[in-house]
């Protein structure tokens, strides 16, 4: 079965350390992968994706993943964390199959920023 | 402008009744979707709806009907309410998916079943 595991439920750092939200998949093929933040009360938002290319992609709010074939992985990463950025973080991927139109979530990750 | 809207916000109800939620997008997709979040915060698709057509309707009880009048609108309809129905429901649209198109999500409209 085809899934998304966020190992971790919370992660704890301290402000202006770096940060790094773990996520590895099961999912048959090179899917997209993407990550999402969702802020207390709010719905997802878009933080990056990779399609192909360098495995580093760089996103919104200093955001950048690193995708890694062979582990099949994608953490979220930021070299200085905010307490601004303390929220819940979700990873998702999608298959490239043509006419594959589910996005498949991991549990989500809480991340805490500490002052 | 708002790009993925839901009305309402928020909707408490009694056991047994029945509600609906709409969900409006104006970046001219042709993909939406219906999620619920539970207060564990997981998220779990419910259906999809590409271009009018239903494409994904995963395992949700037949009290939960959608509805996708034109592209742009997917409202969905649940009757017989129960208080297991009690989450976080999520409108999402997306583009083609030709490109690994990203998902826009609506703020959400809050159920509370009592």
């Amino acid at each position: 079965a085809q899934s998304v595991a966020q190992p971790e439920d919370q992660v704890n750092v301290a402000e202006g350390n770096p940060l790094t939200v773990k996520c590895t998949y099961s999912v048959s093929g090179n899917p997209y992968l993407f990550w999402y933040v969702q802020y207390p009360n709010r719905g997802l938002q878009f933080l990056l994706k990779y399609i192909t290319g360098d495995n580093l992609v760089k996103g919104s709010y200093g955001f950048e993943a690193e995708f890694n074939k062979s582990q099949t992985s994608f953490h979220l990463k930021k070299p200085s964390a905010l307490v601004s950025d303390s929220a819940l973080y979700f990873c998702a991927v999608r298959p490239r199959t043509s006419g594959t139109y589910k996005y498949i979530f991991g549990t989500g990750t809480r991340l805490k920023v500490l002052a | 402008d708002t790009a993925v809207s839901q009305t309402p916000k928020y909707l408490v109800t009694q056991m047994g009744n029945d509600k609906s939620i709409k969900c409006e997008q104006n970046l001219g997709h042709d993909t939406m979707y219906w999620y619920k979040q539970d207060s564990k915060k997981f998220l779990k698709i419910m259906f999809s709806y590409n271009n009018k057509e239903l494409i994904i309707n995963e395992t949700v009880p037949n009290r939960f009907s959608p509805k996708s009048p034109d592209k742009a609108h997917l409202n969905l309809h649940i009757n017989s309410l129960e208080l297991g129905d009690s989450a976080v429901y999520f409108c999402a649209s997306s583009g083609p998916g030709l490109a690994g198109d990203e998902q826009f999500f609506g703020p959400g409209t809050r159920l509370t079943v009592l």
